[in-house]
């Protein structure tokens, strides 16, 4: 079965660049959140979107940005990048918002240096 | 005070025992409870899910909840190595998903 797909898997960037970050959700799923996870941490909530419109706002910075394409699938863009920005970000995916079978993909883990 | 506590463990238990995890809430908006397992540099694993207050049964896998304590558990029985993995329980609500920090569990061979 399809599953969430998140690219790249891996990133190395350096301070203050741009990353950006691509989740293509379970087919038919009209809802993908993104969270950050920090070493030895609990996925954080960042945003999310439902039907191409952002639903909710958690701790994204105002460094980043998000949005969901006419196909679904959702790009988290993140500028002046910091140390501390350095995590496993992942997208998950979902039919109807909430959703409460919300699938992970694998995560793109992001360096910055 | 945070709206998921769950015990970061290590939990180590020897193989075949019953696991007992457990999640508390504060949040009595929540109304479906999940767990996932999460093995080392991998992408959450979504296990079950509950919406009721009541016990689900998935092979070796129980999920409990008490929605009058919000209190959930997560039982594994006949526990294996390959379950060694932190398990991170996860509440639904109006704003979206919340997570427990996890519980790290170790399964001795």
């Amino acid at each position: 079965a399809a599953g969430v797909i998140q690219s790249p898997r891996h990133l190395i960037k350096e301070k203050r660049e741009t990353a950006t970050l691509k989740c293509y959700p379970i087919p038919r799923h009209d809802t993908v959140y993104w969270y950050q996870q920090g070493p030895g941490q609990d996925p954080q909530f960042l945003i999310s979107f439902y039907e191409k419109m952002q639903s909710d706002k958690g701790s994204i910075p105002d460094r980043f940005s998000a949005q969901q394409f006419s196909d679904y699938h959702s790009e988290l863009n993140m500028s002046s990048l910091e140390l501390g920005d350095s995590a496993l970000y992942f997208c998950a995916s979902s039919l109807g918002d909430p959703g409460f079978e919300a699938f992970f993909g694998q995560g793109t883990r992001l360096t910055v240096v | 005070q945070k709206e998921v506590e769950q015990d970061p463990g290590p939990l180590s238990v020897p193989e075949g025992a019953i696991v007992s995890l457990n999640c508390t809430y504060s949040n009595s908006a929540f109304q479906y409870f999940m767990w996932y397992r999460q093995y080392s540099r991998k992408g959450p694993e979504l296990l079950m899910y509950t919406y009721s207050s009541g016990n689900k049964e998935d092979g070796r896998f129980t999920a409990q909840v008490d929605k009058s304590s919000k209190y959930i558990s997560l039982f594994i029985r006949d526990s294996q190595p390959s379950d060694s993995a932190t398990y991170l329980c996860a509440m639904s609500g109006a704003d979206g998903l919340t997570f427990g920090k996890g519980t790290h569990l170790i399964i001795q061979p």
